[in-house]
């Protein structure tokens, strides 16, 4: 089944504790996206990867880093999470770039975060 | 930039009545436009997609028709059930100014009533 998973589903950490969220896809895409979601705020990017080894800043990437050094794999790392940080995270991919000939993202389930 | 505005939710409707979630865009393009939807505990997934002015798309009985003289793809539904109860994405992708990106709205939640 073509899908992107993402662990864990539910995570509480402390202020100031790395962790990693992974995701990975199984479809060979190319593009690959994390975001979040925050009530009101809709979803926000946070980074993106156009293939292995480029990645780039989204619209909030501060606290936040990635890496793309397989294809299929873009894991989310919080080097120190900090409580505005606390929310829930989608990993997203898509065969190219969304711009190019209207590339539909397939999402992951979700990764709820809370830092305290 | 380019960007997406819905209405604001939540949105409340009893089972088989008529729905309409507004969206309208801006883009220095010309975008393609989506709708997304997001069942409770679970990620988005495409609903219906749009790429050119006066196209209709359509799913599930769901339907938005690209208004290019309005800049509007207004997403309709006959007769809604109790299973549509999600939240609901507008968004637009722009190969002209933002080709690594789509941009969403900020979602619509729809409960319906039995």
């Amino acid at each position: 089944e073509a899908q992107v998973t993402q662990n864990p589903r539910y995570l509480i950490t402390v202020t100031g504790k790395k962790l990693t969220v992974t995701c990975s896809q199984n479809m060979n895409h190319e593009y690959m996206s994390w975001y979040r979601q925050d009530p009101g705020l809709g979803l926000r990017q946070i980074y993106y990867s156009m293939n292995v080894e480029v990645t780039d800043k989204g619209d909030v990437p501060e606290g936040y880093k990635v890496s793309r050094k397989e294809k299929r794999n873009f894991p989310l790392i919080l080097e120190s999470p900090s409580p505005n940080q606390t929310s829930l995270y989608f990993c997203a991919s898509s065969q190219n770039t969304p711009g190019s000939g209207a590339n539909v993202l397939t999402f992951g389930a979700g990764s709820r975060l809370t830092v305290l | 930039g380019d960007s997406v505005t819905q209405m604001e939710g939540p949105v409340t409707l009893s089972e088989e009545a008529f729905l309409t979630i507004n969206c309208t865009y801006t883009a220095t393009g010309y975008p393609s436009l989506f709708w997304y939807v997001q069942y409770p505990g679970e990620g988005l997934q495409l609903l219906l997609k749009a790429t050119k002015a006066d196209d209709k798309g359509s799913n599930k009985g769901f339907e938005a028709t690209y208004r290019k003289e309005t800049t509007s793809f207004h997403l309709e539904k006959g007769s809604v059930q109790v299973s549509d109860s999600a939240v609901y994405f507008c968004a637009l992708t722009d190969p002209y100014s933002s080709a690594s990106k789509i941009i969403f709205g900020s979602g619509t939640r729809l409960s319906i009533r039995p």
